[in-house]
């Protein structure tokens, strides 16, 4: 099985804040590496897939890189509405999902 | 619109089964794959179940292989998991997600979820 492991697990930061999520794979999966959001009682919500492409309508502030075990996902200016819990998801073998970050206000 | 809408979740104690159902609408049902998704209370999310388009195939996670099980029904556009033998860590909200294209293998669209809570 592919583990996922996110770092940080919770992340303080300040509106316009640059902020920084790592995602690494236990084994290389290519690009196929996902990005979600969740708020509070909320279904989550697919930001990006293949490690860089943004999902229709997703604010060009996100942007995600990475391949084979390191992703990132980088909010390059961090708005109110950004705070939530981004999980990262790998689709190269069945899916499985990191253990979340949440992105709180400083 | 893609509209998805989960149904049957309940208290049932440890060892019982369950139903869920997952309305599908505003698109061709049987063009995408579909999946169940949970979250324990205050947990993060564990991917449980895919179906493909046409229902002949089907993948889980080995937490729940042996117990549960999905299907899809194109007549009604419904997707369902039969849950047998619950055990109480399968307490969760449980979200049904179709791909996001026919071609992109991930989670695009969500319902609201179900809560399926598993206690005697």
């Amino acid at each position: 099985d592919i583990q996922m492991t996110q770092s940080p697990s919770t992340l303080s930061a300040s509106v316009g804040d640059r902020v920084t999520i790592t995602c690494r794979a236990s084994q290389g999966i290519n690009y196929w590496l996902a990005w979600y959001q969740q708020k509070p009682g909320k279904a989550p919500k697919l930001l990006i897939y293949k490690a860089s492409i943004l999902d229709t309508g997703v604010p060009s502030r996100f942007s995600g890189s990475g391949s084979e075990t390191e992703f990132t996902l980088t909010i390059s200016s961090l708005q109110p509405d950004d705070f939530a819990t981004y999980y990262c998801q790998q689709y190269n073998t069945l899916w499985t999902f990191g253990q979340g970050t949440k992105v709180e206000i400083k | 619109e893609v509209q998805l809408v989960e149904s049957g979740g309940d208290l049932v104690q440890p060892g019982g089964s369950l139903r869920l159902a997952c309305a599908a609408s505003g698109f061709t049902f049987s063009n995408y794959a579909m999946s169940w998704v949970r979250q324990a209370p205050g947990k993060g999310l564990q991917w449980v179940s895919t179906i493909s388009g046409s229902g002949s195939t089907t993948y889980y996670a080995d937490s729940v292989k042996g117990r549960f099980t999905i299907s899809r029904d194109k007549s009604t556009n419904t997707l369902y998991l039969q849950m047998n033998s619950l055990r109480t860590e399968d307490t969760a909200f449980y979200f049904c997600a179709r791909d996001r294209s026919r071609t992109t293998v991930v989670q695009g669209y969500w319902g609201q979820g179900t809560l399926v809570a598993v206690s005697s």
